[in-house]
């Protein structure tokens, strides 16, 4: 069983640039939500998907938008790139319906977006 | 004040010690805590999740939460060198599978 895949690993952009992250969820799963890492902190939440709507959002600029597939696999896009964009983009994958210690998220192994 | 404090460390402890990782919260909503292991350069594994206040124990590691004080603790028994990384506690008010609010992390070192 696959658990939360993530594409690309890696990716290098200047300012201004755009990108796009993609998140396959664990199967089973149908919920995606997106947070931020920066070096040396915790995870910042960004939204999160369910059935293909954006449920809930954080404290980010609208810079940042998603999209969940009917699949439940998931994009991030990041419009007008800042340098501090730079950062680990983790996605993390849960069943909408679970309660009670299974409704976890787990997460995949993130993008490493360096913005020069 | 953030809504989660964490001791960012790093904290080293010898091969076999009792490792004690802590959190304070300030906002009492919260209800489901987690605790999650993070490699260097990896994404957090989930290694705990707890409802509400009181104890739970998985092999080597316990967690426990004290809400009256909002306070919660990980403990790692006969510490082992492949569990040095950052350990992240995470909580949220409605369930697991809402926004997590996450500590800066605790960098542990186990030195053999």
């Amino acid at each position: 069983d696959a658990g939360v895949t993530q594409s690309p690993t890696h990716l290098i952009k200047t300012r201004g640039q755009q990108v796009t992250l993609r998140c396959s969820p664990k199967s089973g799963h149908d919920t995606v939500s997106w947070y931020q890492q920066a070096l040396g902190q915790g995870p910042q939440f960004i939204f999160q998907y369910y059935e293909e709507e954006e449920r809930q959002r954080g404290n980010f600029p609208d810079r940042f938008s998603g999209h969940q597939f009917p699949n439940y696999s998931s994009e991030l896009n990041v419009n007008a790139l800042l340098l501090g964009d730079s950062a680990l983009y983790l996605c993390a994958s849960s069943w909408g319906g679970g309660q009670g210690g299974t409704d976890t998220q787990y997460f995949g192994p993130g993008t490493r977006l360096t913005v020069l | 004040q953030k809504e989660v404090e964490q001791d960012p460390g790093p904290l080293s402890v010898p091969e076999g010690a009792i490792v004690s990782l802590n959190c304070t919260y300030s906002n009492s909503a919260f209800q489901y805590f987690m605790w999650y292991r993070q490699y260097s350069r990896k994404g957090p594994e989930l290694l705990m999740y707890t409802y509400s206040s009181g104890n739970k124990e998985d092999g080597r590691f316990t967690a426990q939460v004290d809400k009256s004080s909002k306070y919660i603790s990980l403990f790692i028994r006969d510490s082992q060198p492949s569990d040095s990384a950052t350990y992240l506690c995470a909580m949220s008010a409605w369930s697991g599978n809402t926004p997590l609010v996450f500590g800066k992390g605790t960098r542990l070192s186990v030195i053999a």
